[in-house]
């Protein structure tokens, strides 16, 4: 167990929606990461949340945002979905520079 | 160029051998960080061992070694005493520098299956 928790474990959607996927931290840990992964395909890095404000992005678009909330919770907000945005969407929480410890994540489908 | 390469799409080992999962990486920063990381079918990405780029030691945890070759740029995983378990995806990852903002840079992975 990490004590990062993700939530919903699963999530359908049609093309053109907007999904809020949420991360609940290990406690104390100030940096928050989302990853992206494709079936086959290592995760890919979208953000990363250091004490609430983004400190770090991939190649990402905007229609990918995301807010850390001080109790260590953090959310990945995606818009206009398209079928491409089907995956597994991880978080991942860490003090400082240590190691990352990731949540169980959110597999989303876009129909 | 890839930062991340691991050549071995799947390896196949019988119970109680030793395998190694190899992982190259290319970087230009003196200061990065090597991961190793397991992802069983349930999709939760388990942290196995970390090796520091300036960490003279290789890196063990458990039945679970980092071979780190800095000149060849390697950070082969070696899994001592194969168990049923250990059938998963298997991810090599960096982090470059050590700024606030760096990610991880994962591999495209290696499956490994474990037979008795």
């Amino acid at each position: 167990e990490t004590g990062v928790t993700q939530s919903p474990t699963h999530l359908i959607k049609t093309r053109g929606q907007q999904v809020t996927l949420r991360c609940s931290s290990q406690s104390g840990h100030n940096t928050v990461s989302w990853y992206q992964q494709a079936l086959g395909q290592g995760p890919q890095f979208i953000f990363q949340y250091y004490r609430e404000e983004e400190n770090g992005r991939g190649n990402f678009p905007p229609r990918f945002s995301g807010l850390q909330f001080p109790n260590y919770s953090s959310e990945l907000n995606v818009n206009a979905l398209e079928l491409d945005d089907s995956a597994l969407y991880l978080c991942a929480s860490r003090l400082d520079q240590e190691t990352q410890y990731f949540g169980p994540g959110t597999r989303l489908l876009v129909l | 160029a890839q930062k991340i390469t691991q050549t071995q799409p799947g390896m196949f080992v019988q119970e109680k051998e030793a395998v190694t999962l190899d992982c190259t990486y290319d970087t230009s920063d003196q200061s990065y960080g090597l991961f190793w990381y397991k992802q069983p079918s349930s999709g939760e990405m388990i942290f196995l061992i970390y090796q520091g780029s300036y960490d003279e030691q290789n890196a063990t945890e458990g039945r679970y070694s980092l071979n780190f070759q800095k000149a060849r740029k390697s950070a082969n995983l070696v899994i001592s005493a194969s168990q049923l378990g250990d059938s998963a995806m298997y991810f090599c990852a960096m982090r470059e520098g050590r700024q606030a903002g760096t990610a991880l840079i994962f591999g495209k992975g290696t499956t490994l299956s474990v037979s008795s």
